[in-house]
C-alpha cells in the first residue's frame, strides 16, 4: 500500500499570502496524483489532477507541480473561500486508493 | 450537471446491516466505475471500494472485505453498498464519487453523502 503524508498538518496564514502544502508518497507514484479541497460539512472537490492539471472551473491561482514521491500543491494569494482542508490521492498502484491524511488551511 | 444522491444511512448496532443507495443522472452511467469513499468524524478520506462500469470487477479495501459488497444497477443507474457485520469504527460519512473519463480514478463528481453510525 502507498502511503501518502502530507505537511504540514495546519497551515496558518492571511488572505493574500501563498500557500505551500506537501504530499510525499512512500514509493513512487509517477504524475499520478491528485489534489481536492474540503470545506466543513461539504464533499470534497478535485483542484487538480495528475500532479498538474487543473480541473475544470479551478481557478489558475491552484498549481500543482511534483512527481515520483515529492509533491506540491501551490494556492499564490489565498482567498477567504480558499481556507478549508485540502487531501492528495494517488491512484498509480490500487488497490487501495489512497488519500493523504490532510492539510488544514487555517486563518491567521 | 452530473448528480449523485445517496441514500440509506442511519444509525444500527454493531453486528447490524445497513444498505447504501446512490442514485445518479445526467450522465451515462454504465460508462463510469463508480467508488465509495468514507470519512470517520473528525478524520480524513478512506476508499472503500470501486466497481468497474459493467459490474464485473469489483475492488475492496482490507478494512471492509468479506463485509462489504458493491454491487450497481445499470438500468436505473444506482450504485449499492450492502454493509454487514458493521463495526464502530465503520461509523463514517460515506459518500459515492464518479471517476474522471477512462478508468482515471480521480473523483470530479461526488455525492453529499449519508451518514453512518454504529452504535448500540
Amino acid at each position: 500500500e502507498i502511503v501518502l503524508t502530507q505537511s504540514p498538518a495546519t497551515l496558518s496564514l492571511s488572505p493574500g499570502e501563498r500557500a505551500t502544502l506537501s504530499c510525499r508518497a512512500s514509493q513512487s507514484v509517477g504524475n499520478y496524483l491528485a489534489w481536492y479541497q474540503q470545506k466543513p460539512g461539504q464533499a470534497p472537490r478535485l483542484l487538480i489532477y495528475d500532479a498538474s492539471y487543473r480541473d475544470v472551473g479551478i481557478p489558475a491561482r491552484f498549481s500543482g507541480s511534483g512527481s515520483g514521491t515529492d509533491f506540491t500543491l501551490t494556492i499564490t494569494s489565498l482567498e477567504p473561500e480558499d481556507f478549508a482542508v485540502y487531501y492528495c490521492q494517488q491512484r498509480f498502484n490500487w488497490p487501495p486508493l489512497t488519500f493523504g491524511g490532510g492539510t488544514k488551511v487555517e486563518m491567521k | 450537471e452530473f448528480q449523485l444522491l445517496e441514500s440509506g444511512g442511519g444509525l444500527v448496532q454493531p453486528g447490524g446491516s445497513l444498505r447504501l443507495s446512490c442514485a445518479a443522472s445526467k450522465f451515462t452511467f454504465d460508462a463510469y466505475a463508480m467508488t465509495w469513499v468514507r470519512q470517520a468524524p473528525g478524520k480524513g478520506l478512506e476508499w472503500v471500494s470501486t466497481i468497474s462500469g459493467s459490474g464485473d470487477s469489483t475492488y475492496y479495501a482490507d478494512s471492509v472485505k468479506g463485509r462489504f459488497t458493491i454491487s450497481r444497477d445499470n438500468a436505473k443507474n444506482t450504485l449499492f453498498l450492502q454493509m454487514t457485520n458493521l463495526r464502530a469504527e465503520d461509523t463514517a460519512i460515506y459518500y459515492c464519487a464518479k471517476p474522471q473519463p477512462d478508468m482515471r480514478l480521480y473523483f470530479d463528481y461526488w455525492g453529499q453523502g449519508t451518514r453512518v453510525t454504529v452504535s448500540s
